[in-house]
């Protein structure tokens, strides 16, 4: 079956734009997680959406957001753009998601990298 | 303060060598995952170990879960170039609360050379 995919691939936006990524998941999971890769500060987890709904959120500032469609594909919107915010984003999906200290097995996308000038 | 401390950062080695790469925490997880990820591509799941003292075999790699549930690692025997790549840890369900999901360490950069 067809994987994750994000769109776009790659991006470059400068200061003070917004930017919205996107995310279709593996058909029949209802979980998508987002998460921010820099190499200084490795993966960090952003939110997580099950069945429409924000179920779990990083600590990360209010211009990161997102939402959940009912066919589960999901957007990140990031508001305000920072010189910071240059990074590789990523998504996951899964059956049931994050819930617990038990996570479903997460199949990541290949990321969207985005450029802020 | 890295909640996951992954040790080495970087690890170059001859194709048929041994090695251990670690993933320490102070805190307790309830599970703990590791993933390769390849340049371009997002990180994959290589296995999850859930109790302490676990240890998880896949082919030529070896995982292995802390008692205590606070650290892991991995030892891959007989390296060869096809293991290349940026390897992951993390964690799910850490005590003291804070937000669910998965908690990631920085990565050991792992080069097997010819």
């Amino acid at each position: 079956k067809a994987g994750v995919t994000q769109t776009p691939r790659y991006l470059i936006k400068t200061r003070g734009q917004q930017v919205t990524l996107s995310c279709s998941p593996i058909s029949g999971h209802r979980s998508v997680s987002w998460y921010q890769q820099t190499p200084g500060q490795g993966l960090q987890f952003l939110f997580e959406y099950f069945s429409e709904t924000q179920r779990n959120k990083g600590n990360f500032p209010g211009r990161f957001s997102g939402r959940q469609f009912s066919n589960s594909r999901s957007e990140m919107n990031v508001s305000t753009l920072e010189l910071g915010d240059s990074a590789l984003y990523l998504c996951a999906s899964s059956l049931e998601g994050l819930a617990g200290g038990f996570p479903d097995t997460q199949y990541f996308g290949p990321g969207t990298r985005l450029t802020v000038l | 303060t890295q909640l996951l401390e992954q040790s080495p950062q970087f690890l170059s080695i001859q194709e048929g060598e041994n090695l251990t790469v670690y993933c320490n925490s102070s805190s307790v997880f309830s599970s703990l995952q590791w993933y390769r990820q390849e340049p371009g591509e997002g990180p994959v799941l290589l296995v999850t170990v859930v109790t302490g003292g676990e240890v998880k075999k896949l082919k030529r790699l070896t995982f292995q879960f802390g008692d205590a549930r606070k650290d892991s690692s991995l030892h891959i025997t007989a390296a060869q170039p096809g293991d290349t790549g940026l390897y992951l840890c993390a964690g799910a369900g850490k005590s003291g609360g804070g937000a669910d999901g998965l908690t990631f360490g920085k990565g050991t950069h792992l080069i097997i050379q010819p």
